[in-house]
C-alpha cells in the first residue's frame, strides 16, 4: 500500500521560496499522476499542480508562475517550489497520489504539513 | 470563489439520510468525471468516490454518487456520528486545464 509523507519548514518568511518534498513508498512512481493540494486555515481545498511519472508537469493556472514541480530521478520522491510567497500561502500542504495509473484526481494523499508563511 | 457550489452545511439526525449537491458547468462536472471526499477533523482527505459513482472498495455502501448533467451529488445513508466531516467535491476543468474543487460542505448529525 502507498504511503506519503510531505516534509520541509514550517515557516517561511514572505517574498522566499517554500520548498517541499514528498517521500513515497510502498509502490512504484511509474505510470501515476503526483499532485499537491493546499488548505488554507478554515478554507476548502485548491489544487496546485500535479506532475506525471515521465516528468510533464501541469499546474493551477493562479500559481502557475510561481510554481515548480519535479520528480527525483530515484522515483522516490517528488518537489514543489512555491516562490514569492506571501500569507496568502500560509495552508497545509498535501500530496497525493493519483487514483488510478490513468486518473489525475487524487487517491492517497500524505497527512499533510502545515507551512506558515510570517516574518 | 470556487468554480464548483457546494452548501456550506447540512445536518440530519444518526440513522437518516443526507445528500450534497455539487454545481459546476459544462467546462467540468457536465464533461468530466466528478470525486467526493471527506476529510475528518485533523486528518487528510479521503476518496469516497471516484468517476461519479464508483465506490473504493474499503468505502461503506453507504456513501453513493451521481451525476446529472452538470450537477452531481453525495448521499450518505444510514448516517453516524462518526461521519461528521467537511465534504467536497472535485472536477478536471478542461477550460481551465485544472482540477478544480467546491467550497466543502461541513455535515452535522445532530
Amino acid at each position: 500500500q502507498v504511503q506519503l509523507q510531505e516534509s520541509g519548514p514550517g515557516l517561511v518568511k514572505p517574498s522566499e521560496t517554500l520548498s517541499l518534498t514528498c517521500s513515497v513508498s510502498g509502490a512504484s512512481m511509474r505510470s501515476y499522476y503526483w499532485s499537491w493540494i493546499r488548505q488554507p486555515p478554515g478554507k476548502g481545498l485548491e489544487w496546485i499542480g500535479y506532475i506525471y511519472y515521465s516528468g510533464s508537469p501541469s499546474y493551477n493556472p493562479s500559481l502557475k508562475s510561481r510554481v515548480t514541480m519535479s520528480l527525483d530521478t530515484s522515483m522516490t520522491q517528488f518537489s514543489l517550489r512555491l516562490s514569492s510567497v506571501t500569507a496568502a500561502d500560509t495552508a497545509v500542504y498535501y500530496c497525493a497520489r493519483g487514483r488510478s495509473s490513468s486518473s489525475r484526481h487524487p487517491g492517497d494523499w500524505g497527512q499533510g504539513t502545515l507551512v506558515t508563511v510570517s516574518s | 470563489q470556487f468554480v464548483l457550489t457546494q452548501p456550506p452545511s447540512v445536518s440530519a439526525a444518526p440513522g437518516q439520510k443526507v445528500t450534497i449537491s455539487c454545481s459546476g458547468s459544462s467546462s467540468n462536472i457536465g464533461n468530466n468525471y466528478v470525486s467526493w471526499y471527506q476529510r475528518l477533523p485533523g486528518t487528510a482527505p479521503k476518496l469516497l468516490i471516484s468517476d461519479n459513482n464508483k465506490r473504493p472498495s474499503v468505502i461503506p455502501d453507504r456513501f453513493s454518487g451521481s451525476k446529472s448533467g452538470t450537477s452531481a451529488t453525495l448521499a450518505i445513508t444510514g448516517l453516524q456520528t462518526g461521519d461528521e466531516a467537511d465534504y467536497y467535491c472535485g472536477a478536471w476543468d478542461s477550460s481551465l486545464s485544472a482540477l478544480v474543487f467546491g467550497g466543502g460542505t461541513k455535515l452535522t448529525v445532530l
